[in-house]
């Protein structure tokens, strides 16, 4: 069975770029989440969708941030207009309930110059 | 708001030894606490999952306990091995069905031959 894979493994872009991170989850995961990693902090989630509904995105740090996931299958979430305070580590997680844990993808490496 | 220390940045110890990890939190106890395996340029790997009524997890070489009066949770390696070598992560989650994890910043353990 394959894990939850993300694309691109890495993305340098200039600020003011845009760029769109994707998620494919474990096939019947219903739940996708999002977290972040920026340098010397701690992972801290960012929202979460149940199919393809958005069931919490608390964590989203501002409006330059939108996240999708149509069909309830794979989801993007997009950074429009990106800032250097983006750059980070994105990682996406998904499960299939909630009585275990989640499964993670590689996470993808966003770096605003 | 919920904060989360773990006991120190990097840990070596010797192979063959015990590890222990330390993971604290300051505010409500969390329904799960989970511990996580980090490798450079991976994602968080699930290890273990402890509920707010368990004292102790066991799998394999693996032990977690979770003393809510001291609002702690020690993870333990017995035997340990080179390959253990990683940063180890503390993720609380507040309510079940909610994966919105509060992670730790980690604890990266080295285990020399």
């Amino acid at each position: 069975e394959a894990g939850v894979t993300q694309f691109p493994s890495h993305s340098v872009i200039e600020k003011g770029q845009t760029v769109t991170l994707r998620c494919d989850p474990i096939s019947g995961h219903d739940n996708l989440y999002w977290y972040r990693r920026v340098m010397g902090k701690e992972i801290k989630f960012l929202l979460h969708f149940v199919k393809e509904s958005k069931q919490d995105e608390s964590g989203m740090p501002n409006n330059r941030f939108l996240a999708e996931r149509t069909g309830g299958t794979y989801s993007t979430l997009k950074v429009q207009p990106a800032e250097l305070e983006d750059s980070g580590v994105y990682f996406c997680a998904s499960s299939q309930d909630f009585t275990g844990s989640a499964f993670f993808g590689q996470g993808t490496r966003l770096t605003v110059v | 708001s919920q904060k989360i220390e773990q006991n120190s940045e990097a840990l070596n110890i010797q192979e063959g030894k015990t590890a222990t990890l330390t993971c604290n939190y300051t505010n409500y106890s969390p329904a799960y606490l989970q511990w996580y395996r980090q490798d450079p340029g991976r994602g968080p790997v699930f290890l273990l999952l402890i509920r707010e009524n368990e004292k102790e997890k066991r799998k394999e070489r693996l032990k977690v306990t979770f003393d809510t009066t001291l609002k702690q949770s020690l993870f333990h390696i017995t035997a340990s091995q080179p390959a253990d070598s990683a940063t180890y992560l503390c993720a609380l989650d507040r309510a079940s069905g909610t994966y919105k994890y509060i992670f730790g910043t980690g604890t990266r353990l080295k285990v020399l031959a």
